[in-house]
């Protein structure tokens, strides 16, 4: 199976709250991440988290960690048609290399 | 200055050609990297350099030979490709490949170039 799980699909209305769920099986992981990959484009850090943190908080973004369960969550706050992208999960442990997921589609209607 | 830049955004090839993608980035980052992206799927890693010197080779096939001149370049040659080649290659660039605490260890990606194999 994948070491990164997510769901492929999510679609929520402006304004809205959007929640993205991650799980990942290492439970060596030492980072992990969300990067967003806009059409035609490379990708681009989001945001992480060490593992030895539960929560950050960063503007729009929260994320969770649940290390027990490995469950990586990362909502973002009054959705915007601008945050319609592709939003991968990603974990790495010590060797920085991360691993990825399969990503998930946000679609943002107005 | 934080991009990472990659020629040609698009390139067409036929199975006998010979091209090479480029890859540039100016931060002073020590660690490089290949990506291979099909659509709808997450990125898999195919190379990385470290210190301008091979450091993981993720099984790929020898139609595909890395190049890095120095700590600012890395190259891809490919010759020979199948049509199931097409796909995105990214590049991406991290301070290091390993690093302490203090590190975020993000990779920078560049745009990507799409090759499309006839």
């Amino acid at each position: 199976g994948e070491d990164v799980e997510q769901s492929l699909f999510l679609s929520v209305r402006e304004g809205d709250s959007s929640v993205i769920n991650c799980t990942y099986t290492d439970s060596s992981s030492t980072y992990l991440y969300w990067y967003k990959q806009e059409p035609g484009a490379g990708l681009q850090l989001l945001t992480y988290i060490f593992s030895n943190m539960d929560m950050k908080q960063d503007q729009r973004l929260t994320v969770l960690l649940n290390k027990k369960d490995k469950h990586l969550s990362l909502r973002i706050a009054d959705t915007q048609t601008g945050d319609s992208a592709i939003y991968f999960c990603a974990e790495a442990g010590g060797s920085y290399i991360p691993t990825f997921g399969r990503g998930t589609s946000l679609i943002v209607h107005p | 200055d934080t991009e990472v830049t990659q020629t040609p955004k698009h390139l067409v090839m036929g199975m006998t050609n010979k091209k090479s993608l480029k890859c540039e980035q100016h931060m002073g980052h020590r660690a490089m990297y290949w990506y291979k992206q099909k659509a709808k799927k997450p990125p898999e890693l195919m190379f990385v350099y470290s210190y301008e010197k091979l450091s993981i080779n993720e099984s790929v096939p020898s139609r595909f030979s890395p190049e890095c001149p120095n700590s600012s370049l890395l190259n891809l040659h490919l010759h020979a490709l199948q049509p199931e080649d097409s796909a995105l290659y990214l590049c991406a660039s991290s301070q290091g490949v390993a690093g302490g605490p203090k590190d975020s260890g993000e990779l920078f990606f560049g745009e990507g170039s799409r090759l499309t194999v006839l």
